[in-house]
Formats: C-alpha cells, sequence, structure tokens
C-alpha cells in the first residue's frame, strides 16, 4: 500500500513552454502533499508544500508563479512549470502523507523534465 | 529551521562487512521523526528505517540499525553483513510535526558495496 505515481515520468520541452506534472496517491488519501527538486548528485530540496483545497506553501527562494501547485482533490496535486527555461531543467520528486497518521512521507518516481 | 547534515560524500565497503554511515542534526522541535531513505540509479525513494523522537530504544530493520542520540542530535545508520544490493545513495532526513510534518534532508552519503 500507500503507493504514489506521477506523470509522465520524462517530460522535454521548449523553451518558453508551460509543463504539468501530475502526483497522484492510489491507494490512499493525501491531505498533504510535498514537491522537492533534485538536481544531478544533490539531494532534494523541498519546494513546497501543499494541502488539500488550500493554497501552497512555498520555500523561500522557490518562485510561486512560476511553479503552480494545484491540490484539488486527496488523491491529486499538480506543478506546473511556467514559461519554462533551461535552467529549470531538474528532477522534480512528489510525496504524500496519509490523512490518517501522517507520519511518513510517500514518495513518487519523479519527473524527469529537460528544457531544451 | 531544521538542518541535516551528513559528512561523508561517498563511502565503500566490502560485501559482508559493516558499515555506519553518519547524520547530525539541528532542530529545536522536541517531538519528531528521524528517517533513512535509499535512493538507487532509479532514483526511487526507498524508506530503509525510521525513528520517532521520543523513543529511547533504537530502531531496527533486519540489517539495518540505528543509532540515535537525541540530546547530541546523532542519527547514524549501521548496515550489517553488506550487500551489492545496498549500493546507493543514503539520505538522513528529519520531518517535523507540526504545522505539517514536512521534511529536510541531508546531502546524502554514495555508497558503493565491493564484492
Amino acid at each position: 500500500g500507500a503507493v504514489v505515481s506521477q506523470h509522465p515520468s520524462r517530460v522535454i520541452c521548449k523553451s518558453g513552454t508551460s509543463v504539468k506534472i501530475e502526483c497522484r496517491s492510489l491507494d490512499f488519501q493525501a491531505t498533504t502533499m510535498f514537491w522537492y527538486r533534485q538536481f544531478p548528485k544533490k539531494s532534494l530540496m523541498l519546494m513546497a508544500t501543499s494541502n488539500e483545497g488550500s493554497k501552497a506553501t512555498y520555500e523561500q527562494g522557490v518562485e510561486k508563479d512560476k511553479f503552480l501547485i494545484n491540490h484539488a482533490s486527496l488523491t491529486l496535486s499538480t506543478l506546473t512549470v511556467t514559461s519554462a527555461h533551461p535552467e529549470d531543467s531538474s528532477f522534480y520528486i512528489c510525496s504524500g502523507t496519509r490523512t490518517s497518521g501522517g507520519d511518513e512521507q510517500f514518495f513518487g518516481p519523479g519527473t524527469r523534465l529537460t528544457v531544451l | 529551521a531544521q538542518t541535516v547534515t551528513q559528512s561523508q560524500p561517498e563511502m565503500s565497503v566490502q560485501e559482508a562487512e559493516t558499515v555506519t554511515l553518519s547524520c547530525t542534526y539541528d532542530t529545536s522541535e522536541n517531538n519528531y521523526y528521524l528517517f533513512w531513505y535509499k535512493q538507487p540509479p532509479s532514483r526511487q525513494m526507498i524508506l530503509v528505517i525510521r525513528q520517532e523522537a521520543y523513543k529511547q530504544q533504537n530502531a531496527t530493520e533486519n540489517r539495518f540499525s540505528v543509532n540515535f542520540q537525541k540530546a547530541a542530535k546523532s542519527f547514524s545508520l549501521k548496515i550489517s553483513d553488506s550487500q551489492l544490493g545496498d549500493t546507493a545513495m543514503y539520505f538522513c532526513a528529519f520531518m517535523k510535526l507540526y504545522p505539517w510534518n514536512d521534511m529536510r534532508f541531508g546531502a546524502g552519503t554514495r555508497l558503493t558495496v565491493k564484492p
């Protein structure tokens, strides 16, 4: 149990376009979902925390107008990278915590974004 | 703000030997969780072991155990009988509980198990 999926797993886009990444909790309800960014051979950096039905809380230095997060239901959160540029190329990982007992985060497999 | 420090960027161990990965953290919280995650080349984060701060007993999970020193804010991972499949990046993580349980990761330790 506690499986999180992400779609797509890989995406390549042109500079200036927008890309949407979906994060779904498949067998549990996730009150809170998190979005991380990971550069090659680096650690996971928390970008934002989203609670279902509320505006996301962004970490310092993360542009909320560039990285739009929507958490419309207890099983789906989306991250939209608007007007993507090559420096946005990275590995994006989402996670969720169960509604009942948020003592662990369950991670998705990640999405590799390449902006040309 | 919480910080997590892993001072060993890379480590190696012979198969069947024991290795210890170190982790220290800084927090003013009293209740929190600590985790060790494994990230193989697939990049999928895999939970290795976790420790609740209010528990004095060190967590164990088969070949994996931790040495949790709350006063020293230290949380090391011991891997016994290392196997080739243990080769991966290992991240130490701190999770606070309120207002929501966001997680902070250390820089990671790349562990190589040699045959």
